[in-house]
């Protein structure tokens, strides 16, 4: 079945350290984004990617990176610029022609 | 601001209620999308939609274009029908606006 993979589930990081999340998608899209969520907000888009080695920052972009060096993975780094990375962490795709939205089961990223 | 806007936040129900969530969105759109989210996190889609109404079994959604509007109905609510559920404007180009969400709880 095609979909949305991400990992790690759950992460838990100690502050100062990096950490990457993985996103792997079989549904052929090109769109893929990053979104982070917290309680009470809606989903904010951290990055997001139209195609292979080509990426835009979201609305809060800062203290994260990106790449997109094959069409079906997407990862993000969260990095210890992050001031506040504890959330939930959303990983997407749209199917290019009908437009349809595709999520992962998410990621959800502790700092201790 | 926010782009768009859901009422209500939170939403308790007995089971066979006929439910109704209400979505505003204030930017042109290409589409509108309705998405559940369950306790556990993911999120599925359960609707896109530009216009008029669409059915998937016990779940209706509408769009009003004209008045920047759109429902999603729940008939005879069960108590798996209990996650959030959030409204998404796709604004063209591939960005999407988001509601915060409606947390319904359908009790038995």
């Amino acid at each position: 079945d095609g979909g949305i993979t991400q990992s790690p589930k759950y992460l838990f990081r100690k502050e100062g350290q990096n950490v990457t999340l993985s996103c792997e998608q079989n549904l052929n899209h090109d769109a893929m984004y990053w979104y982070r969520q917290d309680p009470g907000q809606g989903l904010r888009l951290i990055y997001y990617s139209q195609i292979v080695n080509d990426f835009q920052k979201g609305d809060i972009a800062e203290g994260y990176s990106v790449s997109r060096e094959k069409k079906e993975s997407f990862p993000l780094t969260v990095t210890s610029a992050q001031k506040n990375p504890t959330a939930f962490y959303l990983c997407a795709s749209s199917n290019d022609r009908s437009g349809e939205l595709f999520f992962g089961e998410g990621s959800r990223l502790t700092v201790l | 601001k926010n782009e768009v806007e859901q009422s209500p936040q939170n939403l308790t129900a007995q089971e066979g209620e006929f439910i109704t969530i209400n979505c505003s969105y204030s930017v042109g759109i290409s589409a509108l999308h309705w998405l559940q989210q369950h306790p556990g996190g993911g999120i599925v889609s359960l609707f896109m939609l530009s216009s008029g109404k669409k059915k998937h079994g016990r779940l209706i959604a509408t769009i009003n274009i004209q008045e920047k509007h759109s429902s999603l109905h729940i008939t005879a609510s069960h108590p798996r029908d209990s996650a959030v559920y959030i409204c998404a404007a796709d604004n063209t180009g591939n960005q999407f606006y988001f509601g915060t969400g409606t947390s319904l709880t359908v009790i038995p």
